[in-house]
């Protein structure tokens, strides 16, 4: 069974860089074709994709979030991670990290409990 | 980006009611759409995939069906661990998008 588990600060200063990671049991980050995802809720809202990476380092991000997004792995850890640059308010969110299965469906299968993430001074 | 539109809200159901979420995509997403049942201060967790295969494990009370821009999440018989709410997600195209979320209340 996969199981994944956030961790980082749960409270970041405006303008500076949110840094959160995955931990990862039960499946390799560095094999198969999984995808590795951040996606995040704001507070009463629906959620928010916001980009994977893949074990051959290939990534894809939110167009609304690219400029300021960053998802990176360690595969020496079975972790990956991410961070949002320059956060505002609007940036208050639940992160979770998710497993993707991308064969002949696309499902975000396993989930992390997530994390809440307040930005303010 | 590809909007998608989910109705109601909310509602209010007893038990034993029948239950019907819609979701529409703003354009054709043929059958990429799944559905994700989340409880209060818990992960979204996998209930359909492809619009209308259950996840292994989840209770066949529970169906989905629909195709292009249009889509249906039926709960023939709500149960009270059914309470909850339930999220739309395109995958035709990135960015994946959700829906905004019906909220399942008890009445």
């Amino acid at each position: 069974q996969v199981q994944l588990q956030e961790s980082g600060p749960g409270l970041v200063k405006p303008s500076q860089t949110l840094s959160l990671t995955c931990s990862v049991s039960g499946a390799s980050i560095s094999s198969g074709d999984d995808y590795w995802n951040w996606i995040r809720q704001h507070p009463g809202k629906g959620l928010e994709w916001i980009g994977y990476i893949h074990h051959t380092g290939s990534t894809d991000y939110n167009p609304s979030l690219r400029s300021r997004v960053t998802i990176s792995g360690d595969t020496s850890k079975n972790q990956f991670s991410l961070k949002v640059s320059s956060v505002t308010a609007a940036d208050t969110a639940v992160y979770y990290c998710a497993r993707a299965i991308m064969t002949a469906v696309t499902t975000l299968e396993s989930w992390g409990q997530g994390t809440l993430v307040i930005v303010s001074s | 980006d590809i909007q998608m539109t989910q109705s109601p809200s909310s509602l209010s159901a007893s038990v034993g009611d029948r239950v019907t979420i819609t979701c529409q995509a703003s354009q054709d997403i043929r059958y990429y759409l799944n559905w994700y049942q989340q409880k209060p201060g818990k992960a979204p967790k996998l209930l359909i995939y492809d619009a209308s295969n259950l996840e292994i494990g989840v209770p066949s009370r529970f169906s989905g069906s629909g195709s292009g821009t249009d889509f249906t999440l039926t709960i023939s018989s709500l149960q009270p661990e059914d309470i909850a709410t339930y999220h739309c997600q395109q995958y035709d195209n990135l960015p994946w998008t959700f829906g905004q979320g019906t909220k399942v209340e008890s009445k």
